[in-house]
C-alpha cells in the first residue's frame, strides 16, 4: 500500500518571499514522485517527477524539489515566488496510478 | 496537439438521474485514467482503462458507476441514479504508453453537481 501526506493544508507567504510545501509518502516499493499544480478551475499541470537518478529535480515555473529516501520525503521548494504561484499543489506517487495527497494551497499575498 | 478535452464542463442533475462524463484523451494516447476530487480533498483514482479494456477498477464504487473507452469515440464515465455525495469533480488524464515513469495529462475536468 501507499499514501501520501501533505502536512501543510494552507501556505500563507509573502511575493519574492521562499517556500516550502512539504510532501512525506511511504511505500513498501519503490515509487516514482511528482508533483502537480491546479489553478482554480482548472485541471493538473505537471510541475516536476522524479523517477531515478539526482535527487534533485527542476521543473517548471522555477520549482524544485529534493527526493530524500531515508526521510521518505519529496518536498517542493521555490527561491522567490510570485502573485501567479497562487494554487492548490498536489504532491503523488505512482506504482499504476496516482495516489494523490490532500494538497496545499500556496496563498502568495503583495 | 489538443490536450485532453472533457465535456461537459459543468453538469447539474436531480439525484436518481444518470451522469454521463465524457474524456477525449491527448492526439496518440491509449490509456485513461479517471480520478475524482471531492470538496477540499486531493484526487482519488477510480478506474484505468485502455482501448475496450478496463485495466484496473480498484478506484470504483462497486455500485451505480461504470466506465468504457471504446474503440472509437471517447472515454465516458457513467453514473447512474445519482446521489448528492457524487457531487465533485471528475478529472480525466491519458497517457501513451502507460508507463510507470510516463507523465499524465489532465484535462480540465467535470464539475458535477447532484440536486
Amino acid at each position: 500500500a501507499q499514501s501520501v501526506t501533505q502536512l501543510d493544508s494552507q501556505v500563507p507567504v509573502f511575493e519574492e518571499a521562499p517556500v516550502e510545501l512539504r510532501c512525506n509518502y511511504s511505500s513498501s516499493v519503490s515509487v516514482y514522485l511528482f508533483w502537480y499544480v491546479q489553478y482554480p478551475n482548472q485541471g493538473l499541470q505537471l510541475l516536476l517527477k522524479y523517477l531515478s537518478g539526482s535527487t534533485l529535480v527542476k521543473g517548471i515555473n522555477g520549482f524544485e524539489a529534493e527526493f530524500n529516501k531515508s526521510q521518505t520525503s519529496f518536498h517542493l521548494r521555490k527561491p522567490s515566488v510570485h502573485i501567479s504561484d497562487t494554487a492548490e499543489y498536489f504532491c503523488a506517487v505512482r506504482r499504476r496510478a496516482l495516489t494523490f495527497g490532500s494538497g496545499t494551497r500556496l496563498q502568495v499575498q503583495p | 496537439n489538443a490536450g485532453v478535452m472533457q465535456n461537459p464542463r459543468h453538469l447539474v442533475r436531480r439525484r436518481g438521474q444518470e451522469a454521463r462524463l465524457r474524456c477525449s484523451p491527448m492526439k496518440g494516447h491509449s490509456h485513461v485514467y479517471w480520478y475524482r476530487q471531492l470538496p477540499e480533498e486531493g484526487l482519488k483514482f477510480m478506474v484505468y482503462l485502455q482501448k475496450e479494456n478496463i485495466i484496473d477498477e480498484s478506484g470504483m464504487p462497486k455500485e451505480r458507476f461504470s466506465a468504457e473507452f471504446p474503440k472509437e469515440g471517447p472515454s465516458i464515465l457513467r453514473i447512474q441514479q445519482v446521489v448528492r455525495g457524487d457531487s465533485a469533480a471528475y478529472f480525466c488524464a491519458s497517457s501513451s504508453l502507460g508507463g510507470l515513469d510516463e507523465t499524465q495529462y489532465f484535462g480540465p475536468g467535470t464539475r458535477l453537481l447532484v440536486l
